[in-house]
């Protein structure tokens, strides 16, 4: 079946640092893969998405490449800020599934 | 932007008592999905529905659950009788399409909490 493995949290970083939350997944056929984010006592919004191998998604200076050799799916973001404080969830949806299969979330806290 | 709306965002209940959570999905969405968050754990597949019908329910989905679109607008979600471990955040969330590359769209949660 689908899954999605994401890396543990919470991470702590500095405004201005660079971010890396790790994704990796597992999936039937070729899989559309997502990247949510919840800020607290809000819902999931969705961030960024990637729907064929090599596509690089991107928004509000996120970026994650859709790398079918490593079924990865890192999200990246140059310099982060307070703002960015959230849980952020992989995800992925593969046809014939109707349903979104999420990782665990990684919380990101960033400090002044 | 449309949004998915979802009340109400907290519902505090007995156990043994019936509960439903309300969801207006995004109006021109034809898929509907209600997903739950227990506390601390991963945001998990409930149910699928389309076309007055459900087409897709995970094993958490058992008797005591049912989904209902009873309007053009609205779609809920029903238990009949909780249960301690149904305490969680309810996520509906909507979609125009059922392709893999459609993302759903979610709305802001219901928290139950069952004393």
């Amino acid at each position: 079946g689908n899954s999605v493995t994401q890396m543990e949290g919470p991470v702590t970083l500095s405004e201005e640092a660079f971010l890396t939350i790790n994704c990796t997944y597992t999936a039937t056929g070729y899989p559309s893969l997502f990247w949510y984010v919840q800020y607290p006592g809000e819902g999931l919004q969705l961030l960024l998405k990637a729907t064929k191998a090599d596509d690089k998604g991107s928004n509000k200076g996120f970026e994650a490449t859709y790398r079918k050799e490593t079924t990865s799916f890192h999200l990246e973001k140059g310099s982060v800020q307070v703002s960015d404080s959230a849980v952020y969830f992989c995800a992925l949806k593969s046809g014939g599934y109707q349903k979104v299969t999420f990782g665990t979330g990684t919380k990101l806290q960033v400090i002044p | 932007e449309p949004e998915v709306t979802q009340t109400p965002s907290h519902q505090v209940t007995q156990m043994g008592q019936e509960v439903i959570l309300r969801c207006v999905p995004i109006s021109n969405h034809l898929y509907f999905y209600w997903y739950r968050q227990i506390l601390g754990q991963k945001v998990e597949f409930l149910v699928s529905f389309y076309n007055n019908e459900i087409s897709e329910k995970s094993e958490i989905f058992d008797d005591q659950f049912s989904v209902e679109r009873p309007d053009g607008s609205n779609f809920t979600l029903k238990i009949r009788s909780t249960k301690l471990e149904d305490s969680a955040m309810y996520f509906c969330a909507s979609s125009e399409l059922d392709t893999s590359n459609q993302p759903q769209h979610f709305g802001d949660g219901t928290r139950l909490s069952i004393l």
